[in-house]
């Protein structure tokens, strides 16, 4: 069975400080996308990045970092320098076929 | 512009009342499928479909049916509603017939049921 585990809850920092969020999976699938997503407070979903499971490189988009360790089975994210407009919840997802597997999400909040 | 549009963005409704929340949307995707949010418990999807006329259960379906008669819509039917459905729930596309691509969601329904 698929599982998305994101054990941190809830992270406070304050502005400017580097935050990273976990992101654990497991699957016994070896095709698979690992994907993040944002839901600010208004409660859109918004789409932050796709891996699939062959590709280990590690992007960067801006302040926005993510590490994919197929070993440790992690799909990380990081932001550089946070703001306040990061304050928002961050789901991890996996997919495979027939739906997305999502972590129960990590609320992060920026304190100016 | 490309997008999942659900409706209504808020409800409040009684129990037992029959409802359903529509989704439609406008890139021609094959695939579609509706997740529930509650706290502590992430989305879990509901019911998805690969296609049309093609239906099937997710994780959590008891208490919901979908219907896909044609590719745009794929709304989602609450026939007796309970409180344990108060939920925020989510529509989602994506282009081929699964969702590894990416998945397009909609702005999300706010449901109360009392």
């Amino acid at each position: 069975a698929q599982k998305v585990t994101q054990a941190q809850t809830e992270i406070s920092v304050v502005e400017k400080e580097d935050v990273t969020l976990d992101c654990v999976y497991e699957t016994r699938d070896t095709t698979y996308y690992l994907f993040w997503y944002k839901q600010p407070p208004s409660g859109e979903l918004v789409f932050l990045i796709r891996r699939n499971s062959f590709d280990e490189q590690n992007e960067i988009s801006g302040r926005y970092s993510w590490n994919f360790q197929k070993s440790t089975s992690s799909f990380n994210f990081t932001i550089t320098a946070s703001q306040v407009v990061d304050s928002a919840v961050y789901f991890c997802a996996l997919s495979d076929v027939n739906q997305f597997y999502f972590g129960t999400g990590t609320s992060l909040t920026v304190i100016p | 512009e490309a997008q999942v549009t659900q409706n209504p963005r808020y409800l409040i409704t009684v129990t037992g009342k029959k409802l359903t929340v529509t989704c439609s949307q406008n890139m021609n995707h094959e695939y579609m499928s509706w997740y529930r949010q509650d706290p502590g418990l992430g989305l879990r999807q509901i019911y998805y479909s690969m296609n049309v006329e093609v239906t099937d259960k997710g994780d959590v379906p008891e208490g919901y049916k979908v219907s896909r008669k044609e590719k745009r819509n794929f709304p989602l039917i609450l026939e007796s509603p309970s409180p344990n459905q108060t939920s925020l729930y989510f529509c989602a596309s994506s282009p081929l017939g699964s969702p590894n691509t990416e998945a397009f969601f909609g702005q999300g329904t706010r449901l109360t049921v009392v």
